[in-house]
C-alpha cells in the first residue's frame, strides 16, 4: 500500500544550525512532491513544490531535494530561528484528480 | 480578508445531530477539499469538488456529504455526528492543474459528544 513516512517524534535543533526534515515515501510515483508549515490550531501554509525532473529548489532559507531513486525528500532550514518551531508536513501529488496525500508531519522546536 | 473561511471555528455537538461546516474562498479557485485531521494521523480527504458540478469521494467519505452551492462555497455535512468524527477539519482550495498548491483555511475544531 502507499505510505509516507515522515519522522514521528519531535526534532529539537538548536537556534543557528541547520535543521534537516525527511520524508520518505513507498509505492508512490509522484510527480510533484510539497512541503507545509502548520502551526497549532491552524491550516498548513504551502512553503515550497518540487517536481520529479529537479533535484533541489530553495527558497531564502528553505531547501528542498528529491530524490525519486531513494523516494525520499530532504527539507532543510538554515540558520534555524525560534520562529521556525511548527510542524512541517510534507505531501505529494501523483498527478492525478484527487487531492493531495499528506504525511503525518514532523514537529520542528528550535530552541535559543 | 482571509482568502479561505470556515463557519463555525468551533462546534460542540451531540451524537447523532446533523450538523454543517461552512467554507467560502475569494480567491476565484474551481477547486475545492475537505480534510479531517486526527493527532497523530495526519491530514485525511474526505471529499473534493473540481467545479460545481463535480463532486468526488476522498479515502474517508462514510458517514459524510458535500454540497458545492457555487464557485465560491463548499459544504460539509455530517447527517448524524459520532463520537468518533471528533476532529480538526479543514477546507482548502486550488487554481487547479496538475501539483498545484492548496491554500487552508482555519479549520474547524468538532466535538461530538
Amino acid at each position: 500500500s502507499q505510505k509516507i513516512e515522515q519522522n514521528s517524534e519531535a526534532l529539537n535543533i538548536q537556534e543557528g544550525k541547520t535543521a534537516t526534515l525527511t520524508c520518505n515515501y513507498t509505492n508512490y510515483s509522484p510527480a510533484y512532491l510539497q512541503w507545509y508549515r502548520q502551526d497549532p490550531g491552524r491550516g498548513p501554509v504551502f512553503l515550497l513544490l518540487i517536481r520529479e525532473n529537479e533535484k533541489e529548489k530553495r527558497k531564502e532559507r528553505l531547501k528542498v531535494t528529491f530524490d525519486t531513486t531513494l523516494k525520499q525528500s530532504l527539507f532543510h532550514i538554515t540558520a534555524s530561528q525560534p520562529a521556525d518551531s511548527a510542524t512541517y508536513l510534507c505531501a505529494l501529488s501523483g498527478g492525478g484528480a484527487d487531492g493531495l496525500t499528506f504525511g503525518k508531519g514532523t514537529h520542528l522546536i528550535i530552541q535559543p | 480578508d482571509a482568502d479561505v473561511t470556515q463557519t463555525p471555528r468551533n462546534r460542540i455537538t451531540k451524537t447523532g445531530k446533523r450538523i454543517m461546516l461552512e467554507c467560502s474562498q475569494t480567491k476565484g479557485h474551481d477547486r475545492m477539499y475537505w480534510y479531517r485531521q486526527d493527532p497523530g494521523l495526519g491530514l485525511q480527504l474526505i471529499y473534493y469538488s473540481f467545479d460545481v458540478k463535480d463532486i468526488n469521494k476522498g479515502e474517508i467519505s462514510d458517514g459524510y456529504s458535500v454540497s458545492r452551492q457555487a464557485q465560491a462555497k463548499f459544504s460539509l455535512s455530517l447527517e448524524s455526528a459520532i463520537p468518533n468524527q471528533t476532529a480538526l477539519y479543514f477546507c482548502a482550495t486550488s487554481p487547479g492543474g496538475t501539483g498545484s498548491k492548496q491554500y487552508f483555511g482555519p479549520g474547524t475544531r468538532l466535538t461530538v459528544t
